[in-house]
């Protein structure tokens, strides 16, 4: 089956930096990227969806200049967070959608720690 | 609007014991309904999907799920629960299999031996 990996499993940072996530597919070309976010014991909220060269589309209440994302390649989609503050500290995960298909593909997730 | 609702927050069961985990959705036209499951501290694995025929949906581990239309429901089901079950499960609703993805608060199931 198609695999997405993402780097870093886990990040702790300082309050103020800035922190990249990646999300590849590993088998797969990913037209189509979308990232969410999960709080503590809460369901997974999306994002914003991202298409391989071209700028994300980002759901109401989120922060564009805040959740950089940037889908360069077809096989990479990357997750910024920038000046990370405490209330950043979640669990983010991406879905790949595969090329041309109907088949969708998540992450294992990345756990930012933000202190 | 589309929305998701599991009623139960949190779902304790025997093991060898029969599950049923419920899910309402709200949406215009027929959605395409999943249910995922998620383990403490990993990513979301797709236990099943629906969009049209058969309403009542085989998914992997011995997960069936039905859709109901006429009561907006797509439950979750299986005749006998093992105790690696135990874990976050979610369901969701989408325009298509591929497209944005609405997930519904979850329902946090226990397994006791």
């Amino acid at each position: 089956g198609a695999v997405v990996s993402q780097h870093p499993s886990r990040v702790i940072c300082k309050s103020g930096t800035s922190v990249k996530i990646e999300c590849r597919s590993l088998d797969f070309q990913a037209t189509t990227m979308f990232w969410y976010r999960q709080f503590p014991k809460k369901s997974l909220m999306l994002m914003a969806t991202s298409n391989e060269g071209s700028k994300a589309t980002y759901e109401q209440g989120v922060e564009k200049d805040k959740f950089l994302i940037n889908h360069a390649s077809l096989t990479l989609s990357t997750l910024t967070v920038t000046s990370a503050h405490p209330e950043d500290s979640s669990f983010y995960i991406c879905r790949g959608e595969r090329e041309g298909g109907n088949e969708q593909f998540f992450g294992p997730g990345t756990r930012l720690t933000v202190l | 609007a589309q929305s998701v609702t599991q009623p139960d927050i949190h779902i304790t069961v025997s093991e060898g014991a029969s599950l049923e985990l419920r899910c309402n959705y709200s949406y215009g036209a027929t959605p395409y309904l999943f249910w995922y499951v998620q383990s403490p501290g990993q990513g979301l694995q797709l236990l099943l999907k629906y969009f049209s025929g058969d309403t009542l949906v085989q998914g992997i581990k011995g997960f069936e799920a039905e859709f109901k239309r006429s009561q907006s429901s797509f439950n979750l089901r299986k005749p006998s629960v093992h105790w690696s079950d135990a874990a976050e499960y979610f369901c969701a609703v989408g325009a298509t299999s591929y497209d944005k993805v609405i997930f519904g608060p979850g329902t946090s199931l226990s397994v006791i031996p």
